[in-house]
């Protein structure tokens, strides 16, 4: 079946410090989502990218889908406090019409020293 | 707006108890409906999902159960907790039809003693 693997599971940076997280899909996806979830808290829609070579950014944040629509990467720049939780990536399975679902990645927990 | 409730936020069950977990949408129709579990740092786990009423599909089998009694409401459910069945459960929606994000609730984090 569909697996979406994401790496690092862990990352520690020192304030100001830039971050990326990676993540592959076994499949080709017909669009890839980024979700953060902070400590205690539910996981947060950021971003869904749709094409093929598509960059996305949000403030300090930067997204990317790769050409081949499987893998993707999220980077931040000047990492802040308000950074810190985890990110994941999701990828859908199914159709819209009924048994979308969507297949998340492990995760990256981002600490951040300040 | 469309806003999603989930209860309780915390619950601590002795093992063997039965559980029941209320998830409820507002502000739309027809949505798809998911119950994901999160084990302590770990990833999410899609568990059961909705088209309709009376419409539930698994992922993985286990002694949980699902029920979408009306069109805004999803029950997760089980009979005898088990120990392994500690972990943060996360009840979400989609419009059906899209390949929208989903949109999760608070979670409910339930621990069994």
């Amino acid at each position: 079946g569909q697996q979406v693997m994401q790496i690092p599971q862990y990352q520690h940076v020192q304030e100001g410090e830039d971050f990326t997280t990676y993540c592959n899909s076994s499949t080709t996806l017909s669009n890839i989502q980024w979700y953060k979830q902070r400590p205690g808290g539910h996981p947060v829609f950021l971003i869904q990218l749709v094409k093929s070579g598509e960059v996305k950014k949000q403030k300090r944040l930067t997204f990317q889908f790769g050409e081949a629509k499987k893998n993707s990467s999220l980077h931040i720049t000047a990492t802040q406090t308000t950074d810190v939780g985890t990110y994941f990536c999701a990828g859908p399975k199914g159709s819209g019409a009924g048994s979308y679902q969507l297949t998340f990645g492990k995760g990256t927990k981002l600490s951040v020293i300040p | 707006s469309q806003t999603i409730h989930q209860w309780p936020a915390t619950l601590v069950q002795p093992v063997g108890s039965p559980l029941s977990l209320e998830c409820t949408v507002e502000g739309t129709s027809n949505p798809n409906l998911y119950w994901y579990r999160q084990a302590a740092g770990r990833g999410l786990q899609l568990l059961f999902y909705s088209v309709g009423i009376g419409q539930i599909s698994s992922e993985v089998p286990q002694n949980l159960s699902a029920s979408r009694p009306q069109d805004r409401q999803f029950i997760l459910s089980s009979k005898k907790l088990l120990l392994s069945d500690s972990g943060f459960y996360l009840c979400a929606w989609v419009l059906r039809g899209t390949d929208s994000p989903l949109h999760f609730g608070n979670g409910t984090r339930l621990t069994v003693t």
